[in-house]
């Protein structure tokens, strides 16, 4: 069966320093990959998703960028953490064609920006 | 483009009543229409989702929803509240020519004894 993880579960970042948040998915092979954010009290945001290695499409300009360096690995990374960083960052995946077939997420990573 | 509306950010039932969470959405084109639970803390579940053929979908848990075109609706609903059924519920849509899975803001459901 396939299984997605999320790591680190929560994370705590002064304002300016770096940030890694890993993705990795077991049991399957060629998924589509996505990464969000859910900011409290709102729906979830799509920051990025990909169909395959190095190919990665964003949805919406930030200060945050993404990475696929393996089939089934997904990175969200920055360089210089905002206060409206914060939030909960949750990565899906999925197989077939893209959005259409059911998305399953991970447990997600609490980030809290100070 | 594509949009949902949850009616309600927070709901609260009984235990033993009926669950109704509204959700319209529109679309220019027929959409995918999707229902997701997300417990404290944890990542979304898939509930039940909708692409084509019969209206009426079940989905896990007891749950189910009705694609209403003409209201541009897909509530959800159960006969009967579970505790363990608190937790926040997204809608979310995909259209066959978007390319996006856009989420409703949810709607934290309270189950009280």
């Amino acid at each position: 069966s396939q299984t997605i993880h999320q790591w680190p579960a929560t994370l705590v970042q002064p304002v300016g320093s770096p940030l890694s948040l890993e993705c990795t998915v077991e049991g399957t092979s060629n998924p589509n990959l996505y990464w969000y954010r859910q900011a409290a009290g709102r729906g979830l945001q799509l920051l990025f998703y990909s169909i395959g290695i190095d190919q990665i499409s964003s949805e919406v300009p930030q200060n945050l960028s993404a990475s696929r360096p393996q089939d089934r690995q997904f990175i969200l990374s920055s360089k210089k953490l905002l206060l409206s960083d914060s939030g909960f960052y949750l990565c899906a995946w999925s197989s077939g064609q893209i959005f259409t077939d059911t998305q399953y997420f991970g447990p997600g990573t609490r980030l809290t920006v100070l | 483009a594509q949009s949902v509306t949850q009616l309600g950010s927070h709901l609260s039932v009984s235990e033993g009543a009926l669950v109704l969470l509204r959700c319209n959405y529109s679309s220019s084109v027929p959409p995918y229409l999707f229902w997701y639970v997300q417990y404290p803390n944890q990542g979304l579940q898939l509930l039940l989702k909708y692409t084509t053929g019969a209206t009426l979908v079940k989905g896990i848990n007891g749950f189910e929803a009705e694609f209403k075109k003409s209201e541009t609706s897909f509530h959800l609903t159960k006969p009967s509240a579970h505790m363990s059924d608190a937790a926040e519920y997204f809608c979310a849509v995909r259209s066959e020519y978007g390319n996006k899975l856009v989420f409703g803001a949810g709607t934290i459901l309270r189950v009280k004894s």
